[in-house]
């Protein structure tokens, strides 16, 4: 079963714009993890925000989390075509630790 | 790039026979996981193992089998091929600890079961 479910599924924009991307989760999570993937290639880690922290910034990537609502967001400014992929959140509930993931946005940026 | 590689790249079984998919995790990693990821889905975890001992195993029945060697390297083995077992396979290794496991991915293994 997934647990953090992405949103948009697709998402199509220029380049030089934002994207953002929600995921959304059903229980209450330790950590929740950002990941890209190219064309059917391995995951790449981006960013991990954990349960207690509301907001994280690495280079062009800003993520959020809102605990509450069991949300968190993906912002990638001044996107790149080299931005094109999917990327995918995960989470990790209780006592596990492991990155439980969603069915992943996929985004592409034309340059 | 990471540390983690897998092989074979791409494998082609009929149903019914046995497949044995290979990683090699990150130098200084005690942990590896694996995940089947089908066209268009997220990973779905398989299990993970942590020194040599199965840590958490997914919804995957008996017939998906791993195991972890001493120098942290690891196989799936998948008997009884089916066609549904056609998918990405993906391990992860990762440094297991209290907080956070964040995990770093191999290349994948491309299995089609015909």
């Amino acid at each position: 079963s997934q647990q953090g479910e992405e949103d948009p599924q697709a998402l199509s924009i220029q380049e030089g714009e934002n994207a953002t991307m929600n995921c959304s989760y059903k229980t209450s999570i330790n950590n929740l993890q950002w990941y890209r993937q190219n064309s059917g290639r391995g995951l790449v880690h981006l960013i991990l925000i954990r349960s207690n922290e509301r907001e994280k910034h690495s280079g062009r990537l800003r993520v959020t989390l809102d605990t509450s609502k069991k949300s968190s967001s993906l912002l990638i400014t001044a996107s790149r075509a080299a931005d094109t992929a999917s990327y995918f959140c995960a989470t990790d509930e209780g006592g596990s630790y492991i990155p439980t993931f969603g069915r992943g946005t996929s985004l592409i940026v034309h340059p | 790039e990471t540390g983690v590689t897998q092989s074979p790249t791409h494998l082609i079984k009929t149903r019914g026979q046995q497949v044995t998919l290979r990683c090699s995790s990150q130098s200084g990693h005690n942990t590896v996981s694996w995940y089947q990821q089908a066209l268009g889905q997220g990973p779905q975890f398989i299990f993970q193992y942590y020194r040599e001992e199965e840590n958490g195993r997914g919804n995957f029945p008996p017939r998906f089998s791993g195991l972890q060697f001493p120098n942290y390297s690891s196989e799936l083995n998948v008997n009884a091929l089916e066609l549904d077992d056609s998918a990405l396979y993906l391990c992860a290794s990762s440094l297991l600890r209290a907080q956070a496991n964040e995990q770093f991915f191999g290349p994948g293994t491309r299995l089609t079961v015909l």
